[in-house]
């Protein structure tokens, strides 16, 4: 049973381009979670998504961010016009309904130049 | 909100030796949970132990225990018998029961000396 797979591991992007970042649920997971890390900080929550649903996104930047769980294919969260205060690591978690423990994908690591 | 305080940044320990991580959060929720995530180089996060705040027993797995006061809103993290593959940085993280956000905190990093 392969983990939460994210992709690609490492991103690198001139400001103001897009970034595209995407994750694969666990199989059997319904649910997705993105987790944004600065640098020397611990995970902040950033969305909440259940298939072709935005259920909580309370912790998105209100400008260039967005992300979508669509019916088929992996969850994609999308940063439009990147400037360097995104660079992060952005990890995506899933769970069954329930929200049993959270298991996690190994980040996608985004620098921005 | 929920805030979670780690406040050692670093900790070294001898190969075979003990090693105990502080965490205190704040919180006016009576039932919650608490979690203890491994994050190693690999940039992987881990779980490496979970405690419901009703259980008035500690949780432990293997080399890692808990000791959880609720009162003192405390729940720091023992790792025994440390070993090499237990560097890494350790999160504190807190869940309201029937929530899905977990609040982090910042870390702290344990290197494990041979």
């Amino acid at each position: 049973n392969a983990g939460v797979m994210q992709n690609p591991r490492h991103l690198v992007r001139r400001r103001g381009q897009e970034a595209r970042l995407r994750c694969s649920p666990m199989k059997g997971h319904s649910h997705v979670y993105w987790y944004r890390q600065l640098p020397e900080e611990g995970l902040k929550f950033m969305v909440y998504l259940q298939k072709e649903n935005i259920i909580d996104e309370s912790g998105m930047p209100k400008e260039r961010f967005s992300a979508e769980f669509p019916k088929e294919g992996p969850s994609i969260l999308r940063i439009q016009q990147v400037v360097r205060g995104d660079s992060a690591a952005y990890f995506c978690a899933s769970s069954p309904p329930g929200f049993s423990p959270l298991h996690f994908g190994n980040g996608t690591r985004l620098t921005v130049t | 909100a929920q805030t979670v305080t780690q406040s050692q940044p670093e900790m070294s320990v001898q190969e075979a030796e003990t090693v105990t991580l502080s965490c205190t959060y704040d919180t006016s929720e009576s039932n919650y949970y608490l979690f203890w995530y491994k994050q190693p180089p690999s940039r992987q996060m881990i779980l490496v132990i979970r405690q419901e705040a009703y259980k008035q027993q500690n949780a432990t797995e293997n080399r890692f225990s808990v000791n959880f006061q609720k009162a003192a809103k405390s729940f720091s993290l023992k790792i025994s018998d440390s070993q090499l593959g237990d560097t890494a940085m350790y999160f504190c993280a807190f869940m309201k029961v029937d929530d899905y956000k977990l609040s982090f905190g910042a870390g702290t990093t344990v290197t494990v000396r041979a």
